[in-house]
């Protein structure tokens, strides 16, 4: 169980285009989701929180026009990288939780996007 | 500030041998801790987690960490690595701050030599 899929795995795209990266929970309805970023033999760094139905919370200095997020059902998130660019490239990572808030809650996490800005 | 330390980034066993990874947080409050694992371009695993009752938790593939409130640690042991057991681990913390975020540490490379 809590199983939770992104799509797509792999994306490469141009610069100045927008991709936008699918976050499910499979079998559980995940109350919230969160959105990390990884760079290359580094740790998580978490963007933004999500909630269902509202809007997301961004970690201080995680450009919001930017990194679009939105948590439109209990199973489903989608980030969308708005004019990416080459800097952009990195493996995004989500995961997702049953309850809103609540600590030492397990967070159940996604098997990454890795995104190639050319 | 509220930190998660791995010591020592790279972790080299032979097989079969006992794998040790260190987690120490700063925090005077207990956090929930945690164990991931990841493996290469893969999301993270869940391995075990402490959030209240017994200190010395146990979770998949044979890991165990014990909670030790007075070292404010939260250390991941196995008697016996396997070469499957090559991966990255991630040691992280809530409720630090009365927040449920994570805060993960830098992450501890197991290599597991044959």
């Amino acid at each position: 169980g809590a199983v939770v899929s992104q799509h797509p795995s792999r994306v490469i795209c141009k610069s100045g285009t927008s991709v936008k990266i699918e976050c499910r929970s499979l079998d559980f309805q995940a109350t919230t989701m969160f959105w990390y970023r990884q760079f290359p033999k580094q740790s998580l760094m978490l963007m933004a929180t999500s909630n269902e139905g509202s809007k997301a919370t961004y970690e201080q200095g995680v450009e919001k026009d930017k990194f679009l997020i939105n948590h439109a059902s209990l199973t489903l998130s989608t980030l969308t990288v708005t004019s990416a660019h080459p800097e952009d490239s990195s493996f995004y990572i989500c995961s997702a939780s049953f309850l809103a808030g609540a600590q030492g809650e397990t967070q159940y996490f996604g098997p990454g996007t890795r995104l190639l800005v050319l | 500030a509220q930190s998660v330390t791995q010591l020592g980034s790279h972790v080299s066993v032979s097989e079969g041998a006992l794998v040790l990874l260190r987690c120490n947080y700063s925090s005077s409050v207990p956090p929930y801790l945690f164990w991931y694992v990841q493996y290469p371009n893969q999301g993270l695993q869940l391995l075990l987690k402490y959030t209240t009752g017994a200190t010395l938790v146990k979770g998949i593939n044979g890991f165990e960490a014990e909670f030790k409130k007075s070292e404010t640690s939260f250390h991941l042991t196995k008697p016996s690595a396997h070469m499957s057991d090559a991966a990255e681990y991630f040691c992280a913390v809530s409720g630090i701050s009365g927040t449920y975020k994570y805060i993960f540490g830098t992450g501890t490379r197991l290599k597991v030599l044959a």
